[in-house]
């Protein structure tokens, strides 16, 4: 079953402009997970956040956490051709025990140049 | 490159018939899972093996099993195959069992036919 939900499900931009996706899970977490997957090949990390952080920065990744309304948002800045791809959320099961991954539907963004 | 191989890339083979796919770890990686990734159903966790041992299952049916090795490979065999099993087999690695991101491998594609 999935954790959660991802908003929007598609986006189509302008090379440099932002783009913001969004996911909602369900449960409580210990952290959660944005990844990469360009079309039909293997996910790539992008970013963890955990539970007890509200902000985090990598290159032009921002990513938030909001677990009082078991939520997070990615923001990719300037964009480029090369983010066309599709976005997931993943958060982990609540365990301290494990690594598994529950994945959201994804959010597939478009870049044109 | 993750780091993470898997093979065979793709693989077509008929109803009833049974597959095995490997998967080999980023080095020094303990953990190792699998996912299976198809267009109804998304991205589902399988199985996550830490060190030779099953840590945490999902959603895998009964005619499938998994395994880790001593050397740290891991293996996925699928039996009794039907039109539905056909799907983007992923998996991962990650140096600690839980609470730490995931590396990809760039995942069997499975066509049962």
């Amino acid at each position: 079953s999935q954790q959660g939900e991802e908003d929007p499900q598609a986006l189509s931009i302008q090379e440099g402009e932002n783009a913001t996706m969004n996911c909602s899970y369900k449960t409580s977490i210990n952290n959660l997970q944005w990844y990469r997957q360009n079309s039909g090949r293997g996910l790539v990390h992008l970013i963890l956040i955990r539970s007890n952080e509200r902000e985090k920065h990598s290159g032009r990744l921002r990513v938030t956490l909001d677990t009082s309304k078991k939520s997070s948002s990615l923001l990719i800045t300037a964009s480029r051709a090369a983010d066309t791809a599709s976005y997931f959320c993943a958060t982990d099961d609540g365990s301290s025990n494990t690594g598994k991954l529950i994945f959201g539907q994804g959010t597939t963004l478009q870049v044109k140049p | 490159d993750s780091g993470v191989t898997q093979t065979p890339k793709h693989l077509i083979t008929a109803t009833g018939q049974r597959v095995t796919l490997r998967c080999s770890p980023r080095s020094g990686d303990l953990s190792v899972y699998w996912y299976q990734q198809s267009l109804d159903q998304g991205l589902q966790f399988l199985i996550q093996y830490y060190n030779g041992e099953e840590r945490a299952k999902g959603n895998i049916l009964e005619r499938f099993s998994a395994q880790q090795f001593p050397d740290l490979h891991s293996e996925l065999n699928l039996s009794s195959l039907e039109l539905g099993d056909s799907a983007l087999y992923f998996c991962a690695s990650s140096l600690r069992g839980a609470n730490t991101e995931a590396f990809f491998g760039q995942g069997t594609r499975l066509t049962v036919v």
